[in-house]
């Protein structure tokens, strides 16, 4: 079974510029989630999808970044325009359901790295 | 709002030794449940152990068992036998039983010395 998959691995761009990544979850799984992780640091939720609907944005900056699942399966996340404060591995995850029941888990991509010069 | 905190940002262990590695928590929600996530230079987080915040006994996966310490919102990991294999970063986290949403602790980098 192929796990979740994030393209491209590493992106460096210069600033003002826009980018974006794109995320397969595994297949049959509802949830989707976007997650940024700065150096050093733990990961950060940015977005979670039930199926194509967005139902947590709240930590997503919405001035500059967006987010689109469509038809519920693949996901891309866009920076438009990116910052030097971006850069950061951008790490997509996803899981059958939206809840952390007995046996359900999350799993991740192996994510971007994003690179602001 | 719910925290997680490491404040080991990092251990070395010797080959075939035990290691702990400690966090604490805070959250206001009253199901959820706490992890213990492996990630290696590949990136890929990996999930190592995980504990019901209802169940009183602590989880164990093979070498890797946690000190569920509730009262005090304590998770420690232990790994028994570190092998070269267990280098990594840990990362514990606090997840939602209903959202799915986790939150992450910091870190600690451990190295495991031949």
């Amino acid at each position: 079974e192929a796990g979740v998959v994030q393209s491209p691995r590493y992106k460096i761009i210069e600033k003002k510029q826009p980018v974006a990544f794109w995320c397969n979850p595994i297949s049959g799984h509802n949830t989707l989630y976007w997650y940024r992780q700065n150096l050093g640091q733990g990961p950060e939720l940015l977005i979670r999808y039930e199926n194509e609907e967005a139902v947590d944005d709240s930590q997503l900056p919405k001035d500059r970044f967006s987010a689109e699942r469509l038809k519920g399966v693949d996901s891309t996340l866009k920076i438009q325009p990116a910052e030097l404060g971006d850069s950061a591995v951008y790490l997509c995850a996803s899981s059958l359901g939206g809840g952390l029941a007995t046996n359900e888990k999350l799993f991740f991509g192996s994510g971007t790295q994003l690179s602001v010069l | 709002a719910q925290t997680v905190t490491q404040s080991q940002p990092e251990m070395s262990v010797q080959e075939a030794e035990t290691v702990t590695l400690s966090c604490t928590y805070d959250t206001s929600e009253s199901d959820y449940y706490l992890f213990w996530y492996k990630q290696p230079p590949s990136r890929q987080m990996i999930l190592v152990i995980r504990q019901e915040a209802y169940k009183q006994q602590n989880a164990t996966e093979n070498r890797f068992s946690v000190n569920f310490q509730k009262a005090a919102k304590s998770f420690s990991l232990k790994i028994s036998d570190s092998q070269l294999g267990d280098a990594a970063m840990y990362f514990c986290a606090s997840g939602s039983s209903n959202t799915g949403k986790l939150i992450f602790g910091q870190g600690t980098t451990l190295q495991v010395k031949p």
